[in-house]
């Protein structure tokens, strides 16, 4: 079985501030990883995803998020956030074994509240 | 290209009642999948169908069902309705159901049980 932490609920800042958004999972098996994105009134959409390869990975919009094995984490940030930003965070973790489970599991979701 | 539709987009009902909710997949996807998504927590998994067959369920009651057409669209199917049923219903397609495929989410149907 897998789970997924966000350990903060809601976290505020201001405009052009740095943020961290923090993901911790537990798995038995290796995963894969996801961020997704929903502004107020919409569905879920992919923020950026880490299959294999580089341990940074980073999305077109200036996010980026880090995969560390060791500390089981897959922190999502950005250097400078604008008021656009301002939505709710959701990190995802799936089965990455061939045969083993295809269906993420969700954290509870981060809401992100930039001020001016 | 059209993403994730879902219909409808609000929906009232009342306790006892049933309900059905409809999607239609990203042009290709044969993957379909329904979450549940409560105010305030991540979405939680009910169906997935992956050509017409059910692949995965859920930890929900027998209340809730599902299916997929031929064309992959999909319906939710909700019987004897709770009040803990009032949710946001996320419908979600993919390519395939290999678990590197991101899901691609629709806007959702938001459930109100009175």
């Amino acid at each position: 079985a897998q789970s997924v932490t966000q350990l903060d609920s809601q976290v505020p800042v201001f405009e052009e501030a740095p943020v961290e958004l923090r993901c911790n999972y537990s798995s038995s098996v290796s995963v894969y990883l996801f961020w997704y994105v929903q502004y107020p009134n919409q569905g879920l959409q992919l923020l950026l995803k880490y299959l294999s390869g580089s341990t940074l990975v980073e999305s077109i919009n200036g996010f980026e998020a880090e995969f560390n094995k060791s500390q089981t984490s897959f922190h999502l940030r950005k250097p400078s956030v604008h008021i656009s930003d301002t939505a709710e965070y959701f990190c995802a973790v799936s089965d990455s074994r061939t045969g083993g489970s295809y269906i993420p599991t969700f954290g509870r979701g981060t809401s992100l509240i930039v001020h001016p | 290209d059209a993403g994730v539709t879902q219909s409808p987009t609000h929906l009232i009902k009342t306790r006892g009642q049933q309900v059905t909710l409809r999607c239609s997949p990203i042009s290709g996807h044969k993957s379909v999948s329904w979450y549940q998504q409560v105010l305030g927590q991540g979405p939680q998994f009910i169906f997935q169908y992956y050509e017409k067959e059910e692949r995965g369920r859920g930890n929900f009651p027998d209340r809730f069902s599902a299916r997929q057409f031929p064309n992959y669209s999909s319906e939710l199917n909700v019987n004897a309705l709770l009040l803990g049923d009032s949710a946001l219903y996320l419908c979600a397609s993919s390519p395939g159901t290999h678990s590197n495929q991101p899901q691609h989410f629709g806007d959702g149907t938001r459930l109100s049980i009175l």
